[in-house]
C-alpha cells in the first residue's frame, strides 16, 4: 500500500503539457528528495528525475521536476507520442526504520 | 556501461522459496546498494529492501520482514534476493535497481531487466 498519491492518469496532445503530481508527507517528501521514473510497456522503469528537479544525463529537457512542502510535481512539456508511458514518484520514508516508497503510478497518455 | 543483469523466468509451487540473482558490471560493485523491487502483473512499483554489497548490512520493508534473505557475493559482483513461503500474490516481476544519492536523496539509477516469478500449483 503507497503511501504516495498520484493521480492515475494524464492525457495531452502532442506539444502540449502534462503536469503529474505527488502526495506524500512529512516523513517522506516532506523530509526527503524526490525521483521520478518512466516505465514504458514492458520495460524497467527508468529514472527521469532525481534530487527533486535533476534530470540524468539523455534525459530530454522537456522532462521538469519540482518539490514543495510534502507534494512534488513532474511536468512533461512539448509533449510527444513516446513519452505515453507509466510513471512513478519516489522518496525515501524515515517512519519504519526507513523504507524507500514508490508512488501509486500514473499513466499519461498522448491523444 | 553499467549493467545489472537478472537470472531468468522461475515458476515456483506454493510454499517453496526462490532465489533471484542480479549480476552488476561496468562499475564498483560494492560502492553502491543494491535494492529489490516487484511489480505483480498490472499493479505498481513496491519496494522491497536493500543490500549494502560492501559491509552486506540489509534493510527490508515491514511486510517481507521475516521471508526474504538479501545477499551478496563480492568475488562476483552478484546480488541476490530469495523469497521464502511463496503464495500466489508473490507472482510478479523482480527487479533489482542500483541505489544511489545517500541518506535524504536516495534514488535509483539503473535497473535490471527483470525477472518473472510466477508461484502456480
Amino acid at each position: 500500500q503507497s503511501v504516495l498519491t498520484q493521480p492515475p492518469s494524464a492525457s495531452g496532445t502532442p506539444g502540449q503539457r502534462v503536469t503529474i503530481s505527488c502526495s506524500g508527507s512529512s516523513s517522506n517528501i516532506g523530509t526527503n528528495t524526490v525521483s521520478w521514473y518512466q516505465q514504458l510497456p514492458g520495460t524497467a522503469p527508468k529514472l527521469v528525475i532525481y534530487y527533486n528537479n535533476q534530470r540524468p544525463s539523455g534525459v530530454p529537457d522537456r522532462f521538469s521536476g519540482s518539490k514543495s512542502g510534502a507534494s512534488a510535481s513532474l511536468a512533461i512539456s512539448g509533449l510527444q507520442s513516446e513519452d505515453e508511458a507509466d510513471y512513478y514518484c519516489a522518496a525515501w520514508d524515515d517512519s519504519l526504520n526507513g523504507h524507500y516508497v514508490f508512488g501509486t503510478g500514473t499513466k499519461v497518455t498522448v491523444l | 556501461q553499467v549493467q545489472l543483469v537478472q537470472s531468468g523466468a522461475e515458476v515456483k509451487k506454493p510454499g517453496a522459496s526462490v532465489k533471484v540473482s542480479c549480476k552488476a558490471s561496468g562499475y564498483t560493485f560494492t560502492s553502491y546498494d543494491i535494492n529489490w523491487v516487484r511489480q505483480a502483473t498490472g499493479q505498481g512499483l513496491e519496494w522491497m529492501g536493500w543490500i549494502n554489497p560492501n559491509r552486506g548490512n540489509t534493510g527490508y520493508a515491514q511486510k517481507f520482514q521475516g521471508r526474504v534473505t538479501m545477499t551478496r557475493n563480492t568475488s562476483i559482483s552478484t546480488a541476490y534476493m530469495e523469497l521464502s513461503s511463496l503464495r500466489s500474490d508473490d507472482t510478479a516481476v523482480y527487479y533489482c535497481a542500483r541505489g544511489g544519492g545517500g541518506a535524504g536523496r536516495y534514488y535509483t539509477g539503473y535497473w535490471g531487466q527483470g525477472t518473472l516469478v510466477t508461484v502456480s500449483s
